[in-house]
């Protein structure tokens, strides 16, 4: 089936610090989507893309969906320790949601 | 408006019991989904459905089953249920691209 390869796995930053992370994947999708899962939740969308090249912005956290239609970035600007928790690429393909593996990200204080 | 409800949030079966995971939203969703997430996983697609009275397997369907009879309620069935179906499932609805995630439901077979 599809797959969304999502990187890094993990991340252990200090408060204030940037951090980006990506998603590829060998498939071309229309839309790329941003989630994210806090401990014991189910996820929630942060940022949804819909044209190749679009770079949108929710607060500190900034998207951009590939020029070839094959890959996601997030960066969240400046952490702060609620921002701890994992973070899903998802793409839409048809109404099937398909999610990367996560980016399990560590904030601390 | 509720959301997306699942219910139960707990449960430990036998092994070789049969149980169904219950979800219902009150947004008037035509798409809903049930996935599975093991620890330190992404989510896994088991079934979906595009509207009342269609349904269509996902990535792992094997074990379950599903049903849609109303836009609301789409529940998943475990038949038979054995030590890998040891999860976390969760139900979501979606509208355009949104989709809306129930709280989960926290399976142990044993």
């Amino acid at each position: 089936g599809q797959q969304l390869n999502q990187s890094p796995q993990s991340m252990f930053i200090q408060e204030g610090e940037d951090v980006s992370m990506n998603c590829t994947s060998s498939s071309i999708f229309n839309t790329w989507l941003w989630y994210k899962q806090d401990p014991g939740e189910g996820p929630v969308l942060l940022i949804a893309l819909y044209k190749a090249g679009e770079l949108t912005s929710n607060g500190r956290l900034t998207a951009q969906f590939g020029i070839t239609r094959k890959d996601s970035f997030l960066n969240i600007s400046a952490s702060i320790p609620s921002d701890v928790g994992i973070y899903f690429c998802v793409a839409n393909q048809g109404g099937k949601l398909i999610f990367g593996q996560g980016t399990e990200l560590s904030v601390k204080p | 408006n509720a959301g997306v409800t699942q219910t139960p949030k707990f449960r430990i079966l036998k092994i070789g019991q049969s149980m169904t995971l219950q979800c219902t939203q009150d947004m008037n969703h035509n798409y809903m989904y049930w996935y599975r997430q093991d620890p330190g996983m992404g989510l896994k697609l088991i079934y979906y459905s595009v509207g009342a009275g269609i349904t269509d397997k996902g990535e792992v369907p094997n074990g379950y089953n599903v049903s849609r009879s109303t836009t609301e309620d789409f529940p998943l069935r475990l038949e038979l249920a054995a030590p890998s179906q040891t999860s976390v499932y969760f139900c979501a609805s979606m509208v355009s691209t949104e989709a809306f995630f129930g709280q989960g439901t926290r399976l142990t077979v044993v």
